[in-house]
């Protein structure tokens, strides 16, 4: 099916292991995303990509790693996780062909550190 | 200060209401503005896209853009239960004078929830 997958959908975890999220998507989108949604707090973007091996940091970027060796996967690395880091955690894509294209949004991955 | 300010409510309405979210900004830069709806344990997907100041309708819902106020609303006519997620508001820079690779990057608000109850 054509869209955007993460997975997977539901993570539990210790503090200090290293956690994977996986993010895939089948439009060829240049540009993929990683946000973090918390109450009170919103989305806030971790990081971006905007073509396979061009990465940026976005607003809170501390602790992760992203890696982007394919257009279509942008895999979310917490090298040693944390408490603070127990998110809800969203994958996008965006066609920037389009001055009008959306974020495409994964349903999420629902990360637990304990 | 955040760059963009959103009551998070929550917000609870009758069937039938007419519901209104709103958000202020302080960044005179963005030009595109956007609402994103959220159905529980689910992604965000677009809801209304405007570009500038004024008004875009679409069916029950309309998005108005005041740039001179930097405020934006989302008003919802005849609420339906059906309604009831988590309504985000976002918005960016032109892509002229963001350039390199800030193309795409939104700014959110903190998101709304809405109940619209039988």
């Amino acid at each position: 099916d054509a869209g955007i997958t993460q997975s997977p959908r539901y993570k539990i975890t210790e503090t200090g292991r290293q956690v994977t999220l996986m993010c895939h998507q089948t439009w060829s989108h240049s540009y993929m995303f990683w946000y973090r949604q918390d109450l009170g707090h919103g989305l806030r973007l971790i990081y971006y990509s905007a073509a396979a091996d061009i990465t940026d940091k976005g607003e809170v970027p501390d602790g992760y790693v992203v890696s982007r060796s394919k257009t279509e996967n942008f895999p979310l690395t917490l090298e040693s996780a944390t408490r603070s880091q127990t998110s809800v955690y969203f994958c996008a894509s965006f066609n920037r062909e389009s001055y009008n294209s959306p974020l495409h949004f994964g349903n999420g991955t629902r990360l637990t550190v304990t | 200060q955040k760059e963009v300010e959103q009551d998070p409510g929550p917000l609870s309405v009758p069937e039938g209401a007419i519901v209104s979210l709103n958000c202020t900004y302080s960044n005179s830069a963005f030009q595109y503005f956007m609402w994103y709806r959220q159905y529980s344990r689910k992604g965000p997907e677009l809801l209304m896209y405007t570009y500038s100041s004024g008004n875009k309708e679409d069916g029950r819902f309309t998005a108005q853009v005041d740039k001179s106020s930097k405020y934006i609303s989302l008003f919802i006519r005849d609420s339906q239960p059906s309604d009831s997620a988590t309504y985000l508001c976002a918005m960016r820079d032109s892509f002229a004078n963001a350039g390199g690779t800030s193309y795409g990057k939104l700014t959110f608000g903190q998101g709304t929830i809405l109940t619209v109850h039988p």
